[in-house]
């Protein structure tokens, strides 16, 4: 069966350490997501992309990147990890023409010291 | 942009309907009403989702008023494995093709035995 995979599920790192959150779809989905999810908040658009080699910031896209080289994969990038950071993050993938039919990854909780 | 209201916390009882309220009154003619849930520890999962008629399908039903300004997410016979929380969410549109989805904190709902 298709799936979206996130890895790790859990990752402790200090401070300043770079860190990347690895996401792979099997649908084939053009459309790949990353969101942020913390208490008090509803989910947090991070980047996004629309196929390989797109990629777009979304509204709280300061100190992370990402890169789509292929339609399976969208790795999130924290260049710089800082204490704001910990969170946990969903990875999500929709078809072209049903963007907003969104299919979301297990999730993974990472913890910035 | 279109925001969503929804009560933070509902309770219903197992085998009963649980119709899950949401505000949407500065929706515009052409933003979709979007229903997904989360169960605890796991990624968010798409409900289902409409623009002006009522829709169905095999997990709920939505109904949308006719002035738009608020829907109902219907679960027909609620189990225990309903209990999440249900997020209303509008599409908004932006600059060319470019849309993104606005997440509240949604209904907490509890099925009680």
């Amino acid at each position: 069966d298709a799936e979206i995979t996130q890895s790790p599920r859990h990752k402790i790192t200090e401070t300043g350490r770079q860190v990347t959150l690895a996401c792979h779809q099997t649908w084939n989905h053009n459309n790949m997501f990353w969101y942020r999810q913390d208490l008090g908040h509803g989910l947090r658009l991070i980047h996004y992309s629309y196929g390989v080699q797109d990629t777009n910031k979304g509204e709280v896209s300061d100190g992370y990147s990402v890169s789509r080289s292929n339609t399976e994969d969208l790795p999130l990038t924290l260049e710089s990890a800082a204490s704001s950071q910990t969170s946990v993050y969903f990875c999500a993938s929709s078809e072209l023409d049903s963007q907003d039919t969104q299919y979301f990854g297990p999730g993974t909780r990472l913890t910035v010291l | 942009d279109a925001k969503t209201t929804q009560p933070p916390s509902m309770d219903c009882a197992e085998g009963r309907a649980a119709n899950l309220p949401c505000n949407h009154s500065t929706i515009s003619g052409n933003e979709y009403v979007y229903w997904y849930r989360q169960i605890h520890s796991q990624g968010p999962q798409y409900i289902i989702h409409g623009l002006k008629n009522n829709e169905t399908n095999e997990m709920a039903s939505l109904i949308i008023t006719e002035d738009r300004k608020s829907s109902t997410l219907i679960l027909p016979h609620a189990t225990l494995r309903d209990t999440a929380v249900y997020y209303c969410i509008v599409r908004v549109a932006h600059a060319g093709n470019n849309r993104k989805l606005i997440w509240g904190l949604g209904t907490s709902l509890a099925v009680n035995p």
